[in-house]
């Protein structure tokens, strides 16, 4: 069975310093995509990174960055120098290469404190 | 860039009333997903089209029923409102299906308050 687990239900740091965010996955299936999601206080789920499990390179898009590790089952998020306009709740998800669903983690709370 | 368009954005209904939600996917987008977020909780997938045919179903409730048009949007029906059902809906689309190798992008939600 698919399943995600995000172990951090809520972090916080002060403005400027270096978060990551963890993220387990577990599958039965060779070919799966990776994903992560940041729902801001206003709601709406915004799409950030997909990845696919046969492309382990990290990823880095500005202050954003991705690290794939398929021996720990991991896809952990990391975010540098962190900003107030970061604090939101951050979702790990699975997608199994047959299926529609994307299987979301319970979500990490960032608070980034000025 | 154009989004995903939902609406209405809020809903208030009375129990055991229905309700229908609104989907109008990315433009060339021909698959749509809907999902449900209680509060507090991590959205939970419930049903999805493709070419207006079901793709794959999650944890949808009998009382619930969805379809796609032939211009691709989607509505989402809901009868026999329960208190349990108020939550944030989401509906996401994305071009073509076969899983994750499409990413699924995300309208701003229904959120649906049964009184």
């Amino acid at each position: 069975a698919q399943k995600v687990t995000q172990a951090q239900t809520e972090i916080s740091v002060v403005e400027k310093e270096d978060v990551t965010l963890d993220c387990v996955y577990e599958t039965r299936d060779t070919t799966y995509y990776l994903f992560w999601y940041k729902q801001p206080p206003s709601g709406e789920l915004v799409f950030l990174i997909r990845r696919n499990s046969f492309d382990e390179q990290n990823e880095i898009s500005g202050r954003y960055s991705w690290n794939f590790q398929k021996s720990t089952s991991s896809f952990n998020f990391t975010i540098t120098a962190s900003q107030v306009v970061d604090s939101a709740v951050y979702f790990c998800a699975l997608s199994e290469g047959r299926d529609d669903k994307i299987i979301f983690g319970k979500g990490t709370r960032l608070h980034i404190l000025p | 860039a154009a989004g995903v368009i939902q609406s209405p954005r809020h809903l208030i209904k009375e129990k055991r009333e229905t309700a229908t939600l609104k989907c109008y996917p990315i433009p060339r987008h021909d698959t749509v997903y809907w999902y449900q977020q209680g509060p507090g909780q991590d959205p939970q997938f419930l049903i999805s089209f493709y070419e207006k045919m079901q793709s794959d179903k999650g944890s949808i409730p009998d009382r619930f029923s969805a379809q796609q048009f032939s211009d691709y949007h989607s509505e989402l029906n809901m009868s026999s409102l329960e208190l349990g059902d108020s939550a944030l809906y989401f509906c996401a689309s994305s071009y073509g299906t076969s899983g994750g190798q499409e990413t699924q992008y995300f309208g701003p939600g229904t959120r649906l308050l049964v009184l």
